[in-house]
């Protein structure tokens, strides 16, 4: 069957560490995968998105990577700051279905 | 630009009533797309609308359903409404297509009760 894997645990790190938030998937053959970010009580915010033929893509302080063989996404953020704090969401569509499908998110917590 | 909007931003219903959900989108967006989200399944696609015509849809029953305007505007609808529809309705609009392949911007959400 198909799914979609984040952590579901939440990922507490200091202030200035990299956190690193995983998006595994099986069964799908995904061309896109996009990274929102989600505070409580609002919609989520469109980060990045990074396409199959793409290893990696940076915007300021996140880096997403794309492993079509591992399946496998990995979002870090670099210099974290706790107005990182958010639960973030990966969604990837299934070979161009446009019908895209979200995990259930990881809840980063950043420490002063 | 004013972002996506939805009204209203709270309801509270009770079993076997229906309900209508308005999202207005970002101006000169023509893809509309609604999600619900619960705790316990997460972000679920509902349907998306694309110049009035419903373009895609997802596994819901059909007590679920939507329309879109010629303004682009909106609204969804759910009928008999049971205990399990209580959740969070994300409306999310993009320029043209529908889905990861074009950035979706994604309204407050409304947040439906069911008693």
């Amino acid at each position: 069957s198909q799914k979609i894997e984040q952590n579901s645990e939440a990922l507490n790190i200091q202030e200035g560490k990299t956190a690193t938030l995983t998006c595994n998937y099986t069964n799908y053959s995904p061309a896109y995968l996009q990274w929102y970010r989600q505070d409580p009580g609002r919609g989520p915010v469109f980060l990045l998105l990074i396409r199959e033929n793409e290893k990696e893509k940076r915007k300021e302080r996140l880096k997403v990577t794309f492993d079509t063989t591992l399946k496998q996404s990995l979002f870090h953020i670099t210099a974290s700051q706790p107005a990182d704090s958010a639960t973030y969401l990966c969604a990837l569509d299934n070979g161009g279905s446009y019908i895209p499908t979200f995990g259930r998110g990881t809840s980063l917590i950043v420490h002063p | 630009k004013a972002g996506v909007t939805q009204t209203p931003r709270y309801l509270i219903k009770t079993r076997g009533q229906q309900v209508t959900l308005s999202c207005s989108p970002i101006s000169g967006h023509r893809s509309v797309s609604w999600y619900q989200q619960t705790p316990g399944q997460g972000l679920q696609f509902l349907f998306e609308y694309f110049s009035e015509t419903q373009r895609n849809k997802g596994n819901f029953p059909g007590r679920f359903s939507g329309r879109q305007f010629s303004n682009s505007r909106s609204e969804m609808n759910v009928s008999t409404l049971e205990l399990g529809d209580s959740a969070l309705y994300l409306c999310a609009s993009s320029l043209d297509s529908s889905g990861v392949t074009d950035t979706q911007y994604f309204g407050p959400g409304t947040r439906l009760t069911v008693l």
